[in-house]
């Protein structure tokens, strides 16, 4: 599982609310990326990380920002969650140009 | 708009015969190529990767990759129903990071 782990693996909110996802590794990888799965839409880049404080956008960026304070731990933040947003997610660390995905996280906006 | 398609299925396969994936690619840049397998619930995890024209074989897997025709397939020999998955196909241009295009996956059953 390359050392990843995501936290809550699941969530209910209510729309306008704030949530925080975090992804933890341990093997001191330098790029994080965080997708999101929809049914019919395969996985969708959200954001990435090529090093601490070091984040950019990917395909599906609006509506949710990054951070990265330590190399271990990538957090997404949904500002004020909407009910498109409902979706499970996926952390991602890449090691030797192949990207290895953490557990998931199902998050529900009610 | 880089894209990834794939035949959403569902694709039926026998126990024992070669099930057949397939993927094109919009991007002619693209790079790197990978298959996943997830199970309902759970994470995508990779079967292969593939970079250069032609085929790379690993176990019952097989990957072919034809970058003239945008196209990357996946074939599993002597399918068994555990292959039952689904099948993403993924594509990069590496640049650094590496962002993966999905395409939205192929469902395969394998009936026994």
């Amino acid at each position: 599982d390359a050392g990843i782990t995501q936290s809550p693996r699941h969530k209910v909110t209510e729309t306008g609310t704030p949530v925080t996802l975090r992804c933890h590794q341990t093997e001191n990888h330098r790029y994080m990326y965080w997708y999101r799965q929809d049914p019919g839409h395969g996985l969708r880049l959200i954001h990435y990380s090529y090093g601490v404080k070091d984040t950019d956008k990917g395909e599906v960026s609006d509506g949710y920002s990054v951070s990265r304070s330590k190399t271990e731990d990538f957090l997404l933040t949904l500002e004020s969650a909407t009910s498109s947003q409902t979706s499970v997610y996926f952390c991602a660390i890449s090691e030797l140009d192949t990207q290895y995905f953490g557990p998931g996280t199902r998050l529900t906006v009610l | 708009q880089k894209e990834v398609e794939q035949n959403s299925g569902p694709l039926s396969v026998p126990e024992g015969a070669i099930a057949s994936l397939n993927c094109t690619y919009s991007d002619r840049g693209s790079q790197s190529f990978f298959w996943y397998r997830q199970y309902s619930g759970k994470s995508p995890e990779l079967i292969m990767f593939i970079y250069s024209n032609g085929d790379k074989e690993d176990g019952r897997f097989t990957a072919q990759l034809n970058k003239a025709s945008q196209y990357v397939s996946l074939l599993i020999r002597d399918s068994q129903p555990s292959d039952s998955a689904t099948y993403l196909c993924a594509v990069s241009v590496n640049q650094g990071a590496q962002k993966l295009v999905f395409g939205q996956g192929t469902r395969l059953t394998i009936n026994p």
